[in-house]
């Protein structure tokens, strides 16, 4: 079965850090990877996506940038954090090429610029 | 471009009592439609989907049919329980490699 991992869980940064946000998806090759921030309170907006290797889609653009160095692997990082940057950041994986693209998701981390 | 309205609540219930969550959606085509659970501090779950129109999806209770005449998908459970507290989002997928979100409801269940 494929299961998805994020860390760290939790991360407390000061304004003007880096950040890096690792995911990592086991169990199936190829995925479609996704990365969401939800501020507080707030619905789902989709940051990147990524349909292989070194290919990055943008959907917003700010302070933050993604990678995809290997196949299940995701990282999203900043070199400066904003205090609006705080939110809870969640990966996805789904499917390449599939009919309905579902996704599923990450635990998530709780990031907090402060 | 494709969207997903969805009542944004929050919804209070008393346990056991009938739940009702409407969703609507504006698509080209033929949309894949979803129902997403968000318990508190976790990523989201897919609780049930619907891929093509009169389908109905189903899973832990609830259930929500895909009605292209009225392009809607609400998510409804006969009755709810204190551990159904949730953020609930509706969602489609038009065959690309995104899903539109709707903004989500808040579902509050008393005891």
């Amino acid at each position: 079965s494929q299961t998805i991992h994020q860390w760290p869980a939790t991360l407390v940064q000061p304004v003007g850090s880096p950040l890096s946000l690792e995911c990592t998806v086991e169990g199936t090759s190829n995925p479609n990877l996704y990365w969401y921030r939800q501020a507080a309170g707030r619905g789902l907006q989709l940051l990147f996506y990524s349909v292989g290797i070194g290919q990055i889609s943008s959907e917003v653009p700010q302070n933050l940038s993604a990678s995809r160095p290997q196949d299940r692997q995701f990282i999203l990082s900043s070199k400066k954090l904003l205090l609006s940057d705080s939110g809870f950041y969640l990966c996805a994986w789904s499917v390449a090429a599939s009919s309905y693209n579902e996704q599923f998701f990450g635990p998530g981390t709780r990031l907090t610029v402060l | 471009g494709d969207s997903v309205t969805q009542m944004e609540g929050p919804v209070t219930l008393s346990e056991e009592a009938f739940l009702t969550i409407n969703c609507t959606y504006t698509a080209t085509g033929y949309p894949s439609l979803f129902w997403y659970v968000q318990y508190p501090g976790e990523g989201l779950q897919l609780l049930l989907k619907a891929t093509k129109a009169d389908d109905k999806g189903s899973n832990k209770g609830f259930e929500a049919t895909y009605r292209k005449e009225t392009t809607s998908f609400h998510l409804e459970k006969g009755s709810v329980q204190v551990s159904d507290s949730a953020v609930y989002f509706c969602a489609l997928s038009d065959h690309t490699e995104k899903l539109v979100f709707g903004k989500g409801t808040k579902l509050t269940v008393n005891p």
